[in-house]
């Protein structure tokens, strides 16, 4: 079974850091993409940020570009996301995400830890 | 960036209705787009990829058409489980992009 386990998020004060990791179980995970993406509270999805499986192509939303960080370690099948200069805008539960190839639909989601940046 | 714009934003049904969410994109994305479902409180589940494609497992009352600009959701007969709110995604390009979601509510 497919599993996707989220986890780092918490209360961050404007300017500060958290790293978010998503530890992957149930298949191959050397053979996906994957991908971050974000729901503030009551708001829609937002794509956030890619990796593909090698590491070779990383790609960021605009809205993160210079401040997030995301990469992922195929021995221990995880994915991380590191967020620097965090801002209130970035509050948000953080999805983890897999796809088959990049770009690719989303076909299996973790549940999800949450970022509040507040001061 | 490609813009996806969902409509309509709410849309109220009763059970058994037939219904069609649309999804345009603002510049062709072939057929790189995905439909999912959320319920409060959830992660999103895929339903359609590629347009047309039925994620394994994902009830045959849920069909998707469409290419282009233009792509349709339609829920054959709607069943209880199905009030939630629905977000298309297109992947044509490396900066994803959602929908902001359609809100399908029990009349």
């Amino acid at each position: 079974e497919v599993q996707l386990v989220e986890s780092g998020g918490g209360l961050v004060k404007p300017g500060g850091s958290l790293r978010l990791s998503c530890a992957a179980s149930g298949f191959t995970f050397s053979s996906y993409s994957m991908n971050w993406v974000r729901q503030a509270p009551g708001k829609g999805l937002e794509w956030v940020s890619s990796i593909s499986s090698s590491s070779s192509y990383i790609y960021y939303a605009d809205s993160v570009k210079g401040r997030f960080t995301i990469s992922r370690d195929n021995a221990k099948n995880s994915l991380y996301l590191q967020m620097n200069s965090l801002r209130a805008e970035d509050t948000a539960v953080y999805y983890c995400a897999r796809s088959g190839s990049y770009p690719g639909a989303f076909d299996y989601w973790g549940q999800g830890t949450l970022v509040t940046v507040s001061s | 960036d490609i813009q996806m714009t969902q409509s309509p934003s709410t849309l109220s049904a009763s059970v058994g209705d037939r219904v069609t969410i649309t999804c345009r994109a603002s510049q062709s994305i072939s057929s790189w787009l995905a439909w999912y479902q959320q319920k409060p409180g959830k992660a999103p589940k895929l339903l359609i990829y590629k347009a047309s494609s039925l994620e394994s497992g994902v009830p045959s009352r849920f069909s998707g058409s469409g290419s282009g600009t233009e792509f349709t959701l339609t829920i054959s007969s709607l069943q209880p489980d199905d009030f939630a709110t629905y977000y298309c995604q297109q992947y044509n390009s490396y900066l994803i992009t959602f929908g902001q979601g359609t809100r399908l509510e029990i009349k």
